[in-house]
């Protein structure tokens, strides 16, 4: 009865390889966010959807795709991970764009 | 300089302490969120606040728009409140949220 799950929970790669994490919800809620946090760092906006096929991108895309072909599934896709991508990457869902944040549990991505 | 900070990065306190967590932002805003983030990794919204004050058990958060400021108080502190506390702003620019870099709590027994 989460709303909102993420998968995988963990995940170890190697450098160079595609990756991708998924984000699903049960809420039907139009916006769907990805972040990645860091230490020293507050959560950073990867990309965001504002709707089916809808996605925009945050401050700290590069590297980074997203697709969203239907309401509860919102993908996040590391094309060639490297190191620097090693970070907890959460998703939020919210009704209205900047209201009402529910967040999944996090993916510890470590690239190697 | 961040847009938002948050201060005291690191808060150490016995339990039943009055606790006081503070957050200033320098962007014209439209809310401002209180997030929780616990041990285990999960982030969960506390308040939401756009003028004024809000509680919720003992956790109170305030803010002074003028002064571009928001404290989150936590009253009869217990060790289960231990946790890093998050504040957000949403920019009223383009609605999105910058993020400060958290308070991380501990409170012992």
């Amino acid at each position: 009865d989460a709303g909102i799950t993420q998968s995988p929970r963990h995940k170890v790669t190697e450098t160079g390889t595609p990756v991708t994490l998924r984000c699903h919800q049960t809420e039907n809620h139009r916006y769907m966010y990805w972040y990645r946090q860091d230490p020293g760092h507050g959560l950073r906006l990867i990309h965001y959807s504002y709707g089916v096929k809808d996605t925009d991108k945050g401050e700290v895309s590069d590297g980074y795709s997203v697709s969203r072909s239907k309401t509860e599934d919102f993908l996040l896709t590391l094309e060639s991970a490297t190191s620097s991508q090693t970070s907890v990457y959460f998703c939020a869902i919210t009704p209205s764009f900047g209201y009402g944040y529910t967040f999944g549990s996090g993916t510890r991505l470590t690239v190697v | 300089k961040n847009e938002v900070e948050q201060s005291p990065q690191n808060l150490t306190a016995q339990e039943g302490e009055f606790i006081t967590i503070n957050c200033s932002y320098s962007v014209g805003i439209s809310a401002l969120h209180w997030l929780q983030q616990h041990p285990g990794g999960g982030i969960v919204s506390l308040f939401m606040l756009s003028s004024g004050k809000k509680k919720h058990g003992r956790l109170i958060a305030t803010i002074n728009i003028q002064e571009k400021h928001s404290s989150l108080h936590i009253t009869a502190s217990h060790p289960r409140d231990s946790a890093v506390y998050i504040c957000a702003a949403l920019r009223d620019s383009n609605y999105q949220l910058i993020w400060g870099a958290g308070t991380k709590l501990i409170i012992k027994p």
